[in-house]
């Protein structure tokens, strides 16, 4: 099972909006309605941000949001804040019950 | 509020075996299927293997290629993970997660414990 395909890092300035892709196939992102996105801080747990493809958990801003088409998901980050600096990953459910991992975003808040 | 408490880390040589644990608390353990997932130094995350509440299925990645055992024991609240013939690169920080839905494993995990950490070195 290989990884979701993940840009290795992006940047914006404060305020800026700012959106990381997570790219499969037809047997995972393309094929399921269980798509997330996860903040991690270093040395921290990930914290679940999006679920099911673009519902977030209660008390995640809503300046994050999450879309599909077709077998890429998109995160969107807007209205960037310091605090918003960490890596992000997307996770995908499978046609063959497994789960999958993007490779991870570094975001960079300049 | 939803906790999960893993232990059970630690260094060992290569060939060695080891077994990781998670204590749940804060919710209605024996309804929900838990997660293992991995994190190498510095590297993404990595997912491992997935037991149903019930304990009746376990799904594996394809590189356990039958090292890894995933198990539970529903009457203690706690998950457990099996790991033999330790190699140096399974050196990471093993997270337990739950899935998010009741007596449905499909879903993402959505509740994580902060990790335990395993270093196979000689």
């Amino acid at each position: 099972q290989s990884a979701l395909t993940q840009p290795a890092s992006v940047s914006g300035s404060p305020g800026q909006s700012i959106t990381i892709s997570c790219t499969g196939t037809s047997s995972d992102v393309g094929g399921s309605k269980y798509v997330s996105w996860y903040q991690q801080h270093p040395g921290k747990a990930p914290k679940l941000m999006i679920f099911d493809v673009s519902n977030r958990p209660s008390g995640v801003s809503n300046r994050f949001s999450g879309s599909k088409s077709g077998n890429t998901a998109t995160l969107t980050i807007s209205g960037l804040q310091t605090e918003d600096e960490a890596d992000y990953y997307c996770s995908s459910y499978t046609a063959r019950n497994t789960w999958v991992f993007g490779g991870g975003t570094k975001l960079t808040v300049l | 509020q939803a906790q999960l408490v893993e232990s059970g880390g630690g260094v060992v040589q290569p060939g060695e075996s080891l077994r990781l644990s998670c204590a749940a608390s804060g919710f209605t353990f024996n309804t929900y299927g838990f997660h293992w997932v991995r994190q190498a130094p510095g590297g993404g995350l990595e997912w491992v293997a997935l037991i149903r509440y019930d304990g009746s299925k376990k799904y594996y990645a394809d590189f356990v290629k039958g090292r890894f055992n995933i198990s539970r024991d529903n009457s203690k609240n706690m998950l457990f993970l099996q790991i033999n013939s330790l190699r140096p690169e399974d050196t990471a920080v093993f997270f337990c997660a739950r899935a998010p839905s009741q007596y449905d494993s499909s879903g993402c995990p959505d509740y994580w414990g902060q990790g335990t950490l395993v270093t196979v070195s000689s």
